[in-house]
């Protein structure tokens, strides 16, 4: 399995609402990835976990709340998002955050979750 | 941490090659030159990865500057599939920030 699996394809959400982004790969990475994509612009890092742990927060709002319960999965928890954070949401793994040796440290996006605030 | 500077855009003809060159003047001795692409409604793919050498893969060949301040991404025969947007970023395997900053990149449209 190589691939980066993310639920919902599609949300709406209210201003008020509690809603939440799925991300799952099978393939024993132990970094994981949220990053955001407004519409004709570059994905911007949010998150980074590693093994398990919150490595790196890129000063995101507190409305965004990620978790990460086991190296499968992670979660994206929202609640009370603004009409501007409607965009594209992206999860991305890779085998651990750096490769000193190779350089690689590919990473495999997923297809991403498009949020609609309204 | 170091730039890169790529076209906004380009265009190729189907089943021809296409060259998409970067530029990353400031790029340091540990920064490694990594291009990823996204295809419409897809997340980012990696592509190629390379320091100092000319590298090779199934995707596209990566040629680097001698000096290192600017490579060319090769796609040696551009399908209708290959249209994309195409980043190159520096990524700096030293002590510096390892993740993935993505730039502007540049648009690829292919013509049948």
């Amino acid at each position: 399995d190589t691939e980066v699996t993310q639920t919902p394809k599609h949300l709406v959400m209210g201003m008020t609402n509690k809603k939440s982004l799925k991300c799952e790969q099978h393939m024993g990475h132990r970094a994981m990835y949220w990053y955001k994509q407004k519409a004709k612009k570059p994905p911007e890092l949010m998150f980074v976990y590693s093994y398990e742990k919150l490595s790196i927060n890129e000063s995101v709002p507190s409305r965004f709340s990620p978790e990460c319960p086991n190296s499968s999965l992670l979660n994206l928890h929202l609640h009370a998002l603004q009409p501007e954070d409607s965009a594209l949401y992206l999860c991305a793994s890779s085998q651990d955050i750096r490769d000193i040796k190779s350089g690689a440290n590919v990473l495999t996006f997923g297809a991403g979750s498009r949020l609609t605030v309204l | 941490d170091a730039k890169t500077t790529q076209p906004n855009s380009m265009e190729s003809n189907e089943e021809e090659p296409v060259h998409l060159p970067c530029n990353h003047s400031t790029i340091s001795g540990t920064d490694y030159i990594h291009w990823y692409r996204q295809l419409p409604s897809q997340g980012p793919e990696y592509v190629i990865h390379g320091l100092t050498s000319n590298v090779n893969n199934r995707m596209a060949s990566l040629a680097i500057a001698e000096d290192r301040k600017s490579s060319t991404l090769i796609l040696h025969r551009a399908t209708l599939r290959d249209a994309a947007v195409y980043y190159c970023i520096l990524r700096d395997s030293g002590a510096g920030s390892y993740q993935l900053t993505f730039g502007k990149g540049t648009k690829l449209s292919v013509i049948p």
